[in-house]
């Protein structure tokens, strides 16, 4: 099983529409979360970030974090064109510099 | 610009060749990394730096692979006898030892393939 797991996807939505992406996890000493958006060809771009359990919102974008799940969530509201990329989730635990991430979740916003 | 830079951008080499690429953290962060990302996957961590010394290295990084971080700035992540396995995106990040440390940035990576 690996640490991170990331449904791949594709998914494709209509623009407008609420993009929902989610990860699970098997380490339970990961404590900070990430999510980067990584466009074709380029490298991630960090989106959002967390500490432990709960949520975090910036603008179109909220985070979830449920740590007794050992599950988090990336939330696009109205999505656009533009989003459309692979979001990657990562995450690490305390102490340990290496990020552990899913294979990442392609998604398609439709004009 | 102030963000991670890589050079080259490509790389296209043939088998048994060795290749090396450069990183250019962000100014003001002590800390590097590299990871590789294949095609499907996410990126997967290879080596980190604190300043000039290397603390981790991952599994991932056989014998032919080697970085280094002189004078604690730019980092060079050197394989030599290229295999076609070896053919994926190496990507650099960089972070800050204070504050959350953990946002690692990644600069846009290398892109070798080996024929």
């Amino acid at each position: 099983q690996k640490e991170v797991e990331q449904d791949p996807g594709p998914l494709s939505v209509p623009e407008g529409a609420i993009v929902s992406l989610n990860c699970t996890y098997s380490n339970s000493a990961f404590q900070y979360f990430m999510w980067y958006r990584q466009y074709s060809r380029k490298g991630p771009e960090l989106l959002m970030y967390t500490y432990s359990s709960g949520n975090k919102e910036d603008g179109r974008f909220t985070a979830q974090v449920d740590k007794s799940s050992k599950y988090i969530s990336l939330f696009i509201r109205d999505s656009q064109p533009s989003d459309s990329a692979t979001y990657l989730c990562a995450m690490s635990a305390e102490g340990n510099n290496r990020l552990a991430f899913g294979k990442g979740n392609q998604v398609v916003v439709i004009p | 610009d102030t963000g991670v830079s890589q050079d080259p951008r490509h790389k296209i080499t043939k088998r048994g060749q060795n290749v090396t690429f450069r990183c250019d953290p962000i100014s003001e962060h002590n800390r590097l990394y590299w990871y590789r990302q294949t095609l499907g996957q996410g990126p997967e961590f290879l080596t980190y730096f604190q300043n000039e010394a290397q603390l981790e290295k991952s599994r991932l990084l056989s014998d032919r692979f080697s970085a280094e971080r002189p004078k604690g700035s730019f980092s060079t992540l050197e394989i030599q006898r290229t295999e076609q396995g070896d053919s994926a995106m190496y990507l650099c990040a960089s972070s800050y030892k204070r504050g959350w440390g953990k946002t690692q940035y990644f600069g846009p990576g290398t892109r070798l393939l080996v024929l």
